[in-house]
């Protein structure tokens, strides 16, 4: 199906593991995003990618990453999982990034670390 | 800091008034400003955006304002649906630096059949 798919939905794991959560856009949209979704914080950005092999830091990275081989696909992996994790995640992609392009969000990822 | 506030964590509104919603900000680089609407277990979609041009933006039952002096934006659903019901989360965005949009906490709007 067209559009932009988060997977997997639900995911818990325990503190210390590799977490590996992926998003996948049919559009081909040059931008893609990813955000935390947190009660009292609102979405906050945490890596944004340009194009392929163009990544850069959002508000909050630290311990994240992310790469982006193919335009379609943008994984974020939290390499070591710390309680403070534990959040919805929300991956968004935009053709452009002029004021008039908004950007088109999957329908999250909930992860808990225990 | 938060830049992007929502004072107003719910809101509940009767099936055919105006729902207003409003939003504040801080930072007067923002130049562009976005709602969206989220439902349970999606992600969030855009509704509607207005530039700092422009004080009112109108699209069908849903109609932004903006008071750039008071840093302040709204929005008005008229009439109120209870498809409507939903967090709208107001987005302010900078052209200057790095790209990122501001995301306020959302407000949740009950409409009441």
């Amino acid at each position: 199906d067209a559009g932009i798919t988060q997977s997997p939905r639900y995911k818990i794991t325990e503190t210390g593991r590799q977490v590996t959560l992926m998003c996948h856009q049919t559009w081909s949209h040059s931008y893609m995003f990813w955000y935390r979704q947190d009660l009292g914080h609102g979405l906050r950005l945490i890596y944004y990618s340009a194009a392929a092999d163009i990544t850069d830091k959002g508000e909050v990275p630290d311990g994240y990453v992310v790469s982006r081989s193919k335009t379609e696909n943008f994984p974020l992996t939290l390499e070591s999982a710390t309680r403070s994790q534990t959040s919805v995640y929300f991956c968004a992609s935009s053709q452009r990034l002029t004021s008039t392009d908004t950007q088109y969000f999957g329908p999250g990822t909930r992860l808990t670390v225990l | 800091d938060q830049q992007v506030k929502q004072n107003s964590p719910s809101l509940s509104v009767q099936e055919g008034r105006i729902s207003i919603l409003n939003c504040d900000y801080t930072n007067s680089m923002f130049d562009y400003f976005l709602w969206y609407k989220k439902y349970p277990a999606e992600g969030p979609t855009f509704l509607i955006s207005i530039s700092s041009i422009k004080d009112k933006n109108e699209d069908g039952r849903f109609t932004v304002f903006l008071n750039k002096s008071a840093k302040h934006l709204s929005l008005h659903i008229v009439p109120s649906q209870p498809g409507d019901s939903a967090v709208y989360f107001c987005a302010a965005r900078s052209t200057s630096g790095t790209y990122k949009y501001i995301f306020g906490t959302g407000t949740r709007l009950k409409v009441l059949a």
